[in-house]
């Protein structure tokens, strides 16, 4: 067990919804990070937070959104979905910004009809 | 832009046969290189971090290893338990932004 809790497991929702995925962060740590990976394109990093700021972004997509809230929790807010969203959704946390290692939470599967 | 290429793709051996996983990497400025396994289903599950060609890492059956442009992950006398994905990953100096930047992992099948 990382230590790291998402929620829900699964998601199925239609396309043009709108959904929130929640991450709380292993005890301790600061900083918290969502990835997104599907079967063609491997983990894929979406974003960060360190402390309730946003510190990178990557490939992540205008009608995705993310907020670290000051108990350090995290959400990922989806919108506008489509097919093609349908992935695992990870979130990690680490102790810093500096090389320490990321936990991973066991992802929430979303799948998109 | 970071590039990570793992090799092969997927990996069958027979219960003590022992190989190793390749991790190519081109990044400006390694700051570390990380080992990870994933259980299908299941979120990556950390291994090791490597910060500079030489250093070696060991866990149980695995050993990992680090050049200037590659790691490998040794798997010694493997069991059917140590099936999994196990993937790399590699940061880059990025100022207090860490991004990592993922392989596409190497699908490892241990047969008894």
């Amino acid at each position: 067990d990382s230590g790291v809790t998402q929620t829900p497991k699964h998601l199925i929702t239609a396309t043009g919804q709108r959904v929130t995925l929640r991450c709380s962060p292993r005890s301790g740590d600061l900083s918290v990070y969502w990835y997104q990976q599907s079967l063609d394109q491997g983990l894929q990093f979406l974003i960060q937070y360190y402390n309730g700021e946003e510190r990178a972004k990557g490939n992540i997509l205008e009608r995705f959104s993310a907020q670290q809230f000051p108990d350090l929790h995290s959400e990922l807010n989806l919108s506008s979905l489509e097919l093609g969203d349908s992935a695992l959704y990870f979130c990690a946390s680490s102790v810093s910004v500096d090389n320490s290692p990321l936990h991973f939470g066991n992802g929430t599967r979303l799948t998109v009809t | 832009e970071d590039q990570v290429t793992q090799s092969p793709e997927a990996l069958r051996l027979q219960e003590g046969e022992s190989s190793s996983l390749n991790c190519s990497y081109t990044v400006s400025g390694l700051r570390g290189l990380f080992w990870y396994r994933q259980d299908p289903g299941k979120g990556p599950e950390f291994l090791f971090t490597l910060y500079s060609a030489g250093e070696e890492k060991e866990k149980e059956r695995l050993k990992a290893t680090l050049t200037k442009k590659e790691s490998f992950l040794h798997i010694t006398a493997p069991k059917p338990e140590d099936s999994a994905t196990y993937l790399c990953a590699v940061q880059a100096p990025s100022g207090s932004a860490r991004q990592l930047t993922f392989g596409s992992g190497t699908q490892l099948t241990v047969l008894p």
